[in-house]
């Protein structure tokens, strides 16, 4: 089975109005913590949003936010506002220790083109 | 804001040769990696590295690659004979503890091999 599916291959969205780009995982850790990660055309990996495992609230960064389901085991990115420079590759990524490790287990990633 | 660096951003190396990827991670930080992503591809995971030694490889980090910290701030991936399809883009990433804690990467190592 899939560690961490994104379905989406591609999304396109309107400057100015919010996308959800989606992530499902899977594992048995109760301990893991969820990553998004955005990959411009330069090729970078940027950091963007963390969500702990038993954090109680949805983590936010700015116009980041994670819609995090625990028992769907869904942790969507939502980009509020969105702007033309968040036209990328964005990757949700996992860590679950005890049973994969300390690495991060990434998605096959989602291209977001954010149209003017 | 410190950030992990890496060296050099791009290589052209001939199939059999050897190649050096260098990585400056954050300062602070004691966990080390190395993912790399072939084109179009998704990034995987090729070795983590802390207290000097390697803590976890995945099946691709066979024989041919090998990871050295030789003194307090450079980490290096070397791949001994490289093949075509060791061309990738290759990250470095550090954090600070290994626990679900972030793990921030460099800009990457663009490897081609021909």
């Amino acid at each position: 089975a899939q560690k961490i599916t994104q379905t989406q291959p591609g999304m396109f969205v309107q400057e100015k109005e919010a996308v959800t780009l989606d992530c499902t995982y899977d594992t048995s850790d109760p301990s893991y913590g969820l990553f998004w990660y955005k990959q411009p055309s330069s090729g970078e990996m940027i950091f963007l949003i963390y969500q702990g495992s038993y954090d109680q609230q949805n983590a936010t960064e700015g116009r980041y936010s994670l819609n995090f389901q625990k028992a769907r085991k869904s942790a969507n990115l939502v980009i509020s506002a969105s702007q033309l420079g968040d036209s990328a590759m964005y990757f949700c990524a996992m860590r679950a220790p005890s049973e994969y490790g300390n690495k991060l287990v990434f998605g096959a990633g989602t291209i977001l083109r954010v149209k003017s | 804001e410190p950030e992990v660096t890496q060296t050099p951003s791009h290589q052209v190396t001939q199939m059999g040769q050897e190649v050096i990827l260098r990585c400056v991670p954050i300062s602070n930080h004691l966990y080390f990696y190395w993912y790399r992503q072939i084109l179009g591809q998704k990034v995987e995971f090729l070795v983590s590295f802390y207290n000097n030694e390697i803590s976890e490889k995945s099946e691709i980090f066979d024989d041919q690659f090998s990871v050295e910290r030789p003194d307090g701030s450079n980490f290096t991936l070397k791949i001994r004979s490289t093949k075509l399809e060791d061309s990738a883009m290759y990250f470095c990433a550090s954090s600070l503890a290994g626990a679900v804690k972030t793990q921030y990467f460099g800009p990457g190592t663009r490897l081609l091999v021909l």
